[in-house]
């Protein structure tokens, strides 16, 4: 089946550091992908909607300028997480919808992220 | 209102039991329903999608969708104490292009 690999799977920063977290869809192509955060004990949020080749489009109340996203090709979406505080320590997942071939319209999830900003 | 709503349980059952997993959702356009399961520390995987009134089933899973009354459901028929985690219903309102918003989940316990 179709797979997204997410990349690092956990990391560790210390406060004030930028850590980019890199989304490739592996057997696929995708022009859109998704990046959600998710708390402990509590539901994934999406953060915002990764198009390749143009610019991301973030929910409210999400600071573009502190998690910025680039989609420059079609299988790779990166999140970097600018000046990292502990309030951003979270399990970041990534998704990505297929556009082509057997992954045509479907959406297939990374193994997430775990960030833990010390 | 909450989008996608679920309780958060957790919902205990015995082995070989039927679970079933509730989810009202706000957004009546709505037309794409989906059933996630979640271990602990890792990703979310599709369990089952509907999108059509009625019943789908698939093996032991069969979900649920009344779109007059915005529910959507799970049943777990001979639950194992491997399906314990954590069920996600996710919808794509009539506003998104696969934009999943997703319930916080019900978490299951089913013991041996």
């Amino acid at each position: 089946g179709a797979v997204v690999s997410q990349h690092p799977s956990r990391v560790i920063c210390k406060s004030g550091t930028s850590v980019k977290i890199e989304c490739r869809s592996l057997d696929f192509q995708a022009t859109t992908m998704f990046w959600y955060r998710q708390f402990p004990k509590q539901s994934l949020m999406l953060m915002a909607t990764s198009n390749e080749g143009s610019k991301a489009t973030y929910e409210q109340g999400v600071e573009k300028d502190k998690f910025l996203i680039n989609h420059a090709s079609l299988t790779l979406s990166t999140l970097t997480v600018t000046s990292a505080h502990p309030e951003d320590s979270s399990f970041y997942i990534c998704s990505a919808l297929g556009t082509s071939g057997r992954a045509a319209g479907e959406l297939f999830f990374g193994e997430g992220s775990r960030l833990t900003v010390l | 209102q909450k989008e996608v709503e679920q309780n958060s349980g957790p919902l205990s059952v015995p082995e070989g039991a039927i679970a079933s997993l509730n989810c009202t959702y706000s957004d009546r356009g709505s037309q794409s329903f989906f059933w996630y399961r979640q271990y602990s520390g890792k990703s979310p995987e599709l369990i089952m999608s509907i999108y059509s009134n009625g019943d789908k089933e698939d093996g032991r899973f069969t979900a649920q969708l009344n779109k007059a009354s915005q529910y959507v459901s799970l049943l777990i028929r001979d639950s194992q104490p491997s399906d314990s985690a954590t069920y996600l219903c996710a919808v794509i309102p009539n506003t998104g292009f696969q934009k999943l918003v997703f319930g916080t989940g019900t978490r299951l316990l089913v013991s041996p």
